[in-house]
């Protein structure tokens, strides 16, 4: 089985803040990689697929890079609504969920 | 508009049975692979089983395996779960999600239902 482990678990940042969370499959996924964003009490958003590819109607400030192992989301200046927890998830070998980020205000 | 619609979450005895329901609507129900993805209170996303658009094709993660069994009725749009053996660690929100294809037969979830909460207790 792929683990897929996220780094922080817990980000603290203040509004226009850049942030970053890093997602490490246990072995190589190639590109099968997607975001989710959830906020509580909400089922799961996909925010980008295969690893960069961003979901239509997601704002151009999250972006997604890497492959093989090693995976960042990125968002470029955090908003307000921005504010929840993120998932990554790998799709090369079923699928498997990271244990999320959960981005909170500073 | 997709819509996924998920039914049946409730209240069960430890080693009872439930099964649950997504009525999907806004697609070609019967084109798509679906997939049911659980959330105990407080904790994480955890893949639970999937099911190609055919049927044909089913997978399960090993928590479930030989207790749960996915299907799908595409003359009624709607994806099944059911739950036997159930254990007070499956005590979860359960949702529905579409697959969308990423290569020839990968899939990763782009749309998802609001949930049903299964609660496992005596």
């Amino acid at each position: 089985d792929i683990q897929m482990t996220q780094s922080p678990s817990t980000l603290s940042a203040s509004v226009g803040d850049r942030v970053t969370i890093t997602c490490r499959a246990s072995q190589s996924i190639s590109s099968w990689l997607a975001w989710y964003q959830q906020k509580p009490g909400k089922a799961p958003k996909l925010l980008i697929y295969k690893a960069s590819s961003l979901e239509s109607g997601v704002p151009s400030r999250f972006s997604g890079s890497g492959s093989g192992t090693e995976f960042t989301l990125t968002i470029s200046s955090l908003q307000p609504d921005d504010f929840a927890t993120y998932y990554c998830q790998q799709y090369n070998s079923e699928w498997t969920f990271g244990q999320g980020t959960k981005v909170e205000i500073k | 508009e997709v819509q996924l619609v998920e039914s049946g979450g409730g209240l069960v005895q430890p080693g009872g049975s439930l099964r649950l329901s997504c009525a999907a609507s806004g697609f070609t129900f019967s084109s798509y692979a679906m997939s049911w993805v659980r959330q105990a209170p407080g904790k994480g996303l955890e893949w639970v089983s999937a099911i190609s658009g055919s049927g044909g094709s089913t997978y399960y993660a090993d928590s479930v395996k030989g207790r749960f069994t996915i299907s799908r009725d595409n003359s009624k749009n709607t994806l099944y779960l059911q739950m036997n053996s159930l254990r007070a660690e499956d005590t979860a929100v359960y949702y529905c999600a579409k697959g969308e294809y990423s290569g020839s037969y990968l899939f990763y979830f782009d749309y998802w239902g609001q949930g049903t909460l299964v609660t496992v207790s005596s």
